[in-house]
């Protein structure tokens, strides 16, 4: 079983529909949780990040982290084709020799016009 | 424009050629990876280093070499290329323990071992 699990889609959905991409995780250590996108051809860049169990925003984007149930999601609000994109939840334990990151597979996202 | 610069692009080996694989960073960032992404099987760290003349391995090392002898470079090596080495390679690099930094990646080199 992977540490991350996440599906892979893909899913495509109507200009303006509201997106839920999800995530589980299974190790508990886990204590930050991130949400990367990566454009076709090109290397995932920093979406969101989250600390702690609830939700957080920016724009169009929410991040929710249920510790409890090891569950992340992002939902992305008013989609647009811009948005079409591989994104991929990711944890991250910090240690002393250095922080490192745990991907899941990723989630192909199609918007359509 | 600052970032991770990735070099080749492309490449075509055959089995048991070698090559390296150049990463260099313009950010003064302390952290560099190399990942490889397979279809189905995500990123994978495969080297990591957490500054100049370290590193350490990661989730799949074998088959590759690393070598961080300046900062701003992390390379990777493949002594005698397979089949099963054909991938997606990613270099990342972050400034420090703080998640809030992220990583910023490189653009990728796309290796086919025939």
């Amino acid at each position: 079983q992977k540490e991350v699990e996440q599906d892979p889609g893909p899913l495509s959905v109507p200009e303006g529909a509201i997106v839920s991409l999800n995530c589980t995780y299974s190790n508990s250590a886990f204590q930050y949780f991130m949400w990367y996108r990566q454009y076709s051809r090109k290397g995932p860049e920093l979406l969101m990040y989250t600390y702690s169990s609830g939700n957080k925003e920016d724009g169009r984007f929410t991040a929710q982290v249920d510790k409890s149930s090891k569950y992340i999601s992002l939902f992305i609000r008013d989609s647009q084709p811009s948005d079409s994109a591989t994104y991929l939840c990711a944890t991250e334990i910090l240690t002393g020799g250095g922080n490192k990151l745990t991907f899941g597979t990723g989630t192909q996202l199609k918007v359509e016009l | 424009n600052a970032g991770v610069t990735q070099t080749p692009k492309f490449r075509v080996l055959k089995t048991g050629q070698s090559m390296t694989l150049l990463c260099a960073q313009d950010m003064n960032h302390e952290y560099m990876y190399w990942y490889r992404q397979d279809p189905g099987m995500g990123l994978r760290l495969i080297h990591y280093s957490v500054g100049e003349g370290t590193t350490a391995k990661g989730e799949v090392p074998d088959g590759y070499n690393v070598s961080r002898l300046k900062k701003q470079n992390f390379l990777l090596g493949l002594e005698s290329a397979a089949p099963s080495q054909t991938s997606v390679y990613f270099c990342a690099s972050s400034y420090s323990t703080s998640v809030g930094d992220g990583y910023t990646f490189g653009s990728g080199t796309r290796l086919t071992v025939v």
